[in-house]
């Protein structure tokens, strides 16, 4: 069965320093990647998205995320946090068959000032 | 920029009563979808809905849970004998294209509260 892990529950970073949140999925064939970020009190909104092709792929608010297959990971990039970057962010795995999406347990960002 | 709304953004309600929870998906969107987070769990797929019908359903969309398009604009999910087990932030989707490669919009959420 397809699943998703995000290792890391919380995680805490200076404002300025660069941040990594980590993805890791489980399916058989070619995944269908994505990163949501939730602010509080907001709903889900995408980040960005990996289906083919460039293995590096650029999202919104300056992320960026990398495919890697041999290790089974979409990690999540800044390189520099800004504090509205401050939410939980959840990685998320569409496959081809079914209509749904499969979340991880979501990471929740923390930036000090 | 279209969005996809959902009311009310918080109900309260007692074990056993009926409860509905309302989207308006985008206007041109076809797909439309229910999840729900259990606070301090992950993000859980409920239901897909398309041309009028239930396109996949979890594990978890019971016999208590229906899903309804009365008109051209609303979704909504109804749980008819709640369960304090049903506590959650209930979230609907929709999507031009079928997924995966369909990109689901989500709503704020709407926060349910069984007592």
């Amino acid at each position: 069965a397809q699943s998703v892990t995000q290792p890391d529950i919380h995680i805490t970073v200076s404002e300025g320093a660069s941040l990594e949140l980590r993805c890791n999925y489980s399916y058989g064939a070619t995944p269908y990647l994505f990163w949501y970020v939730q602010s509080p009190g907001q709903g889900l909104q995408l980040l960005l998205k990996y289906f083919s092709g460039d293995t590096l792929v650029q999202g919104i608010k300056g992320f960026e995320a990398e495919f890697k297959r041999s290790q089974s990971s979409f990690n999540l990039r800044k390189p520099s946090v800004h504090w509205s970057d401050a939410a939980e962010y959840f990685c998320a795995v569409g496959t081809s068959g079914t209509y749904k999406y499969i979340f991880g347990t979501g990471t929740r960002l923390k930036v000090l000032a | 920029e279209p969005e996809v709304t959902q009311t009310p953004s918080h109900q309260v309600t007692q074990m056993g009563q009926e409860v509905i929870l309302r989207c308006v998906p985008i206007s041109n969107h076809l797909y439309f979808y229910w999840y729900r987070q259990i606070l301090g769990q992950k993000v859980e797929f409920l239901v897909s809905f398309y041309n009028n019908e239930i396109s996949e359903k979890s594990e978890i969309f019971d016999d208590q849970f229906s899903v309804e398009r009365p008109d051209g604009s609303n979704f909504t999910l109804k749980i008819r004998s709640t369960k304090l087990e049903d506590s959650a932030m209930y979230f609907c989707a929709s999507s031009v294209n079928r997924t995966p490669t369909g990109e689901q919009f989500f709503g704020p959420g709407t926060r349910l509260t069984v007592l």
